[in-house]
């Protein structure tokens, strides 16, 4: 079975830095990448999906890449409203990542 | 509006049935793929298993095979999540998601999501 890995589990975080999620694949999934936020209390949301293509009303601040084993989810510019929980999803099992807590610093 | 709406929040004892409902609107239900996801108290979200409720063809994960089922009835547009015997280690949120698929952006993801029904179970 394909094992996802998300790293960091936790990242501290300032309003205004430029924050970087990894999620690595134990196997090559193409592109079938899906970034997902959540905050407390509420439903995930999607942000990204097939790696890199940003769901409509999403803000472009948020930006995905990878292909392969190897993706990233970058905030370019941290708000606060961005305090919250990402998962990855690899689509193909639907397995998702074990999520990374973006808190504030 | 398009939207997934889930039922209320359930408190059961150990060895209780339960059944769990997500009613989609605003769209065509038989035509995408359900999907529900579990998330115990503090932690990730795990995929379960997705019903096409056009035919109601049904994928387990694994992990979920023979602990739950899944059904839909397409009548009422509506998809479902039972347990027949409910554990403690059952308590926890549960989410239904539609699966949007498109042949260019690959075997589909969950684009929309029900706002989650909290499952109790104590003795």
């Amino acid at each position: 079975d394909i094992q996802m890995t998300q790293s960091p589990s936790t990242l501290s975080a300032s309003v205004g830095d430029r924050v970087t999620i990894t999620c690595r694949a134990s196997q090559s999934i193409s592109s079938w990448l899906a970034w997902y936020q959540q905050k407390p209390g509420k439903a995930p949301k999607l942000l990204i999906y097939k790696a890199s293509s940003l769901e409509s009303g999403v803000p472009s601040r948020f930006s995905g890449s990878g292909s392969g084993t190897e993706f990233t989810l970058t905030i370019s510019s941290l708000q606060p409203d961005d305090f919250a929980t990402y998962y990855c999803q690899q689509y193909n099992s639907y397995l998702f990542g074990g999520g990374t807590k973006v808190e504030i610093k | 509006e398009v939207q997934l709406v889930q039922s209320g929040a359930e408190v059961k004892k150990p060895g209780e049935s339960l059944k769990i409902s997500c009613k989609g609107s605003g769209y065509s239900f038989t035509s995408y793929w359900i999907g529900w996801v579990r998330q115990m108290p503090g932690k990730g979200l795990e995929w379960m298993g997705i019903i096409y409720p056009g035919d109601s063809d049904t994928r387990y994960s694994p992990s979920f095979q023979g602990q739950v089922t899944i059904s839909a009835d397409k009548s009422i547009s509506t998809a479902y999540l039972q347990w027949s015997s409910l554990k403690a280690s059952d308590t926890a949120m549960y989410y239904c998601a539609r699966h949007y698929e498109r042949a260019a952006d690959g075997p589909g993801y969950f684009d929309l999501w029900g706002r989650g029904t909290l499952v109790t179970v104590s003795s």
